[in-house]
């Protein structure tokens, strides 16, 4: 089983502020999907990442896949309380082998808060 | 809006009853997923179509849970003498085929069980 973790698990943190969140695993993945989920509704797509030591960039957002594609990072510049939110984590197919048909592995993801 | 479409939003029922939600993916995209999620956690998978042929079940996949896709385009899943464990949100998820693994969620089934 490929699991997925990220920390942390609460952010509070107030307008203007950095703050990054982190997504491990044990297993080498195909690639890492970030989401983000506000209440009552579905995820989001932010970015896929795809090749090792990969960094992208969404406004604010910077995303980075390990080099080892085991781990991903997603750091968010100045934040503000649009950005409040569930953000998740998702390991694609495993490099490892076996047939997954493509089936997401999520962490248990990261609730930010940001205060104005 | 990601262009998945799910309905109900929001399902209240009473412990017993059977359910069913609809799923309507992105036209293109021939792979569907459903996903459980529960508060506080993350999706969880539960099964896969490639067109019309379901391809993979989860273990959380009771026998009480079917999911069909029969036309290749819109899915259902249907939940048969429901109980209270059975409340949570049920995504649908598509994607298109090849390498890409990145996939594009709906608004997701509220399903609460009384």
């Amino acid at each position: 089983t490929q699991l997925l973790e990220q920390s942390p698990q609460f952010l509070s943190i107030q307008e203007g502020e950095n703050l990054t969140v982190y997504c491990n695993s044990s297993s080498v993945f195909s690639s890492l999907q970030w989401y983000r989920q506000e209440p009552g509704e579905g995820p989001v797509l932010l970015v896929t990442v795809v090749t090792g030591g990969e960094v992208k960039k969404l406004k604010r957002l910077t995303f980075q896949f390990g080099d080892a594609r085991k781990d991903s990072s997603l750091h968010i510049t100045a934040a503000q309380p649009g950005d409040t939110g569930l953000y998740l984590c998702a390991g694609g197919r495993p490099v490892a082998g076996g047939t997954s048909y493509g089936k997401l592995t999520f962490g248990q993801g990261t609730i930010l808060t940001v205060h104005p | 809006d990601t262009g998945v479409s799910q309905n109900p939003r929001h399902k209240i029922t009473k412990r017993g009853q059977n359910v069913t939600f609809r799923c309507d993916p992105i036209s293109e995209h021939n792979r569907l997923y459903w996903y459980r999620q529960t508060l506080g956690q993350g999706p969880e998978f539960l099964t896969y179509f490639q067109n019309e042929a379901q391809l993979e079940k989860s273990r959380l996949l009771s026998d009480r849970f079917s999911a069909e896709r029969p036309k290749g385009s819109f899915s259902t899943l249907e939940i048969q003498r429901t109980e209270q464990g059975d409340s949570a949100m049920y995504l649908c998820a598509c994607r298109r085929g090849g390498a890409t693994d990145t996939q594009y969620f709906g608004p997701g089934t509220r399903l609460t069980v009384l």
